[in-house]
């Protein structure tokens, strides 16, 4: 079946470094949708980026991703973090009317 | 632009009692909404998908006794959680494909905290 990816567990960063978190996936689709979400404590998830077009750089909010179907990635990047960065980020799979989540990172940036 | 409204926010129930959570689609047709639970601590697992005038698949682990969907048409799904337990506590989402401007939309999300 679908699976997700990502980088596991905790990044730790000091602001102003670059951010990269690691997403690849399996599926059986040729067309899915990829997504990153962002969730902060006791909030839902919130949209921060998606695509389904190959080599296809994709950018909101600082934060860009492209995906690039022939290595199965669709990485999140940030050339600066900030503070307000601290989150959870998840990335997703859609495909056949159902979204395949990653586990999770857990950002944490620091002064 | 297409929307999801998913209600209540957040509700607490006693243990052994149950409830019911309900998205409705705006602006778009939704054919197919799949249920999906955050648990405390982990990621989003996949419950059921409902597809309009098919039957619904539940994932391993999830079972219709336990979480019945109804989506009796184009723009409501709901889904009830029949005596809820602490491990039931948790985000729950509905989410839909919106075929038309190939997009899929989540709703804001259901947080139950069970006592």
């Amino acid at each position: 079946g679908d699976s997700v990816t990502q980088t596991e567990g905790l990044v730790t960063l000091t602001e102003g470094l670059p951010v990269m978190l690691n997403c690849t996936y399996q599926t059986i689709y040729s067309n899915p949708f990829l997504f990153w979400y962002v969730q902060h404590l006791n909030e839902s998830p919130r949209l921060l980026l998606k695509s389904f077009t190959d080599n296809k750089r994709t950018e909101h909010q600082g934060f860009h991703a492209t995906l690039h179907k022939s290595s199965s990635s669709f990485h999140l990047q940030k050339s600066s973090a900030q503070l307000s960065d601290s989150a959870l980020y998840y990335c997703a799979l859609a495909g056949g009317y159902k979204v395949v989540f990653g586990s999770g990172t857990r950002l944490l940036v620091s002064p | 632009g297409a929307l999801v409204y998913q209600y209540p926010r957040r509700t607490i129930c006693k243990s052994g009692t149950s409830m019911r959570m309900e998205c409705q689609a705006v602006g778009f047709q939704a054919t197919s909404v799949a249920w999906y639970r955050q648990s405390p601590q982990k990621t989003f697992e996949l419950i059921a998908l409902s597809t309009v005038n098919s039957a619904i698949k539940y994932e391993q682990n999830f079972t219709q006794e336990k979480f019945p969907i109804s989506h009796p048409n184009l723009s409501f799904s709901s889904m009830t959680v029949l005596n809820a337990y602490l491990e039931d506590r948790g985000l729950y989402l509905c989410g839909a494909w919106d075929r038309e401007n190939s997009d899929y939309t989540f709703g804001s999300g259901t947080r139950l905290l069970v006592i």
